[in-house]
């Protein structure tokens, strides 16, 4: 069976700082991975996807993440924080079979210091 | 920019009582889903629809459940007889056609408060 574990229920960073959040999972099958973004009273954004080909992909608001599977990883990332990016966020895989529900972490909550 | 919307935003419902949790998904959607998340829990799968029939649904998806698409355009969730444990953010989503790398498009959630 597949799963998502993200470290960290809770980060907090810098202003300007880098951001990374941590996302590992379990597939028997090469995994389609994705990141969804909650910001306060509204619905999950998607931030941006891993199907097949190139491993590192680039989402919007400046975040990327990284396909390694060697370390069964999909850690996302940006550059320097800004305010307007504290949310939850949300690493998911699509599952195998069937209708392909997604299959979530536990979240993480940003939280960007000024 | 299309989206999926739920109402209402917040429920509150004594144990017992039956609710009903609309989503309207994106109009050429074909896939709609239900998902919940439990406060400080993983968001669940709870069930999944096409062509007006459930083609998946998890173990939480009981009797107590259904799903039903009454016109062309909403999507709702039943709960006949709520439980403390149903408390939870319920979120609905959709997608195009339900492909494995299709990204799904949800709702803002609805809060569902089962006192």
């Amino acid at each position: 069976a597949q799963s998502v574990t993200q470290l960290g229920s809770h980060v907090s960073v810098s202003e300007g700082a880098l951001v990374l959040l941590r996302c590992n999972y379990s597939s028997s099958v090469p995994p389609y991975l994705f990141w969804y973004v909650q910001y306060p009273n509204q619905g999950l954004q998607l931030l941006l996807k891993y199907t097949t080909g190139a491993t590192l992909v680039k989402g919007i608001n400046g975040f990327e993440a990284e396909f390694k599977k060697s370390e069964t990883s999909f850690h996302l990332t940006k550059p320097s924080a800004h305010m307007s990016d504290a949310a939850e966020y949300f690493c998911a895989v699509s599952d195998t079979s069937g209708t392909y529900k997604y299959i979530f972490g536990t979240g993480t909550r940003l939280k960007v210091l000024a | 920019e299309p989206e999926v919307t739920q109402t209402p935003s917040h429920q509150v419902t004594q144990m017992g009582q039956e609710v009903i949790l609309r989503c309207v998904p994106i109009s050429n959607h074909l896939y709609f889903y239900w998902y919940r998340q439990i406060l400080g829990q993983k968001v669940e799968f709870l069930v999944s629809f096409y062509n007006n029939e459930i083609s998946e649904k998890s173990e939480i998806f009981d009797d107590q459940f259904s799903v039903e698409r009454p016109d062309g355009s909403n999507f709702t969730l039943k709960i006949r007889s709520t439980k403390l444990e149903d408390s939870a953010m319920y979120f609905c989503a959709s997608t195009p056609s339900g492909g494995r790398s299709d990204t799904q498009y949800f709702g803002p959630g609805t809060r569902l408060t089962v006192l």
